[in-house]
């Protein structure tokens, strides 16, 4: 399957800075990369879809001010998370959209390893 | 209702048992069907896809989709203890186009005793 990297892969912070996860795809070029939250032993919250060159889509009740998204690049997509605070501390993961041609394009998404973001 | 059900279990099978896990969805134009396998502390991985109606087969693992029914499953035989996971059915919606993107049930947390 297609590789997603994520960095850092853990990050504790002090409230009120700022932090940048970065998510690239290893082996292929990703025109779509997701962020998703979640909270220990809860599902996947679908924050924002990111579009290589174009704004990101953010799900309702996700603030686009405080969680910035770049996808600068086919290969690379970051978040960052401004102003923390305790609150925002959550596993952030990302993944990247794979399409696959075989008579019908077909949409399969490739997931990073994750960002463990603490906020003291 | 949930886009995407999954019963939560959690689901408790002897090892070498057959794990059933179910799915059912919401949106009759859903086109492609995901298993992932997530770990306690990790991020999910993709084990199965599914887009035609029927069985798909890949080692131990079978998904089965019937479009009628709305409805997905995984099968996994001669279940081992590394099998112990949660197990998340996702589905991508509207089909081919930019505006993609996945659902997700809430996961099936299984375990697999010795």
């Amino acid at each position: 399957g297609a590789v997603v990297s994520q960095h850092p892969s853990r990050v504790i912070c002090k409230s009120g800075t700022s932090v940048k996860i970065e998510c690239r795809s290893l082996d292929f070029q990703a025109t779509t990369m997701f962020w998703y939250r979640q909270f220990p032993k809860k599902s996947l919250m679908l924050m924002a879809t990111s579009n290589e060159g174009s704004k990101a889509t953010y799900e309702q009740g996700v603030e686009k001010d405080k969680f910035l998204i770049n996808h600068a690049s086919l290969t690379l997509s970051t978040l960052t998370v401004t102003s923390a605070h305790p609150e925002d501390s959550s596993f952030y993961i990302c993944s990247a959209r794979v399409r696959i041609a075989g008579g019908l394009f077909t949409d399969t998404q490739y997931f990073g390893p994750g960002t463990r973001l603490t906020v003291l | 209702q949930k886009e995407v059900e999954q019963n939560s279990g959690p689901l408790s099978v002897p090892e070498g048992a057959i794990a059933s896990l179910n799915c059912t969805y919401s949106d009759r134009v859903s086109q492609s069907f995901f298993w992932y396998r997530q770990y306690s502390g990790k991020s999910p991985e993709l084990i199965m896809s599914i887009y035609s109606n029927g069985d798909k087969e890949d080692g131990r693992f079978t998904a089965q989709l019937n479009k009628a029914s709305q409805y997905v499953s995984l099968l996994i035989r001669d279940s081992q203890p590394s099998d112990s996971a949660t197990y998340l059915c996702a589905v991508w919606g509207p089909y081919n186009t930019n505006a993609g993107k996945s659902t997700f049930g809430d996961g099936t947390t299984l375990t697999v005793k010795p």
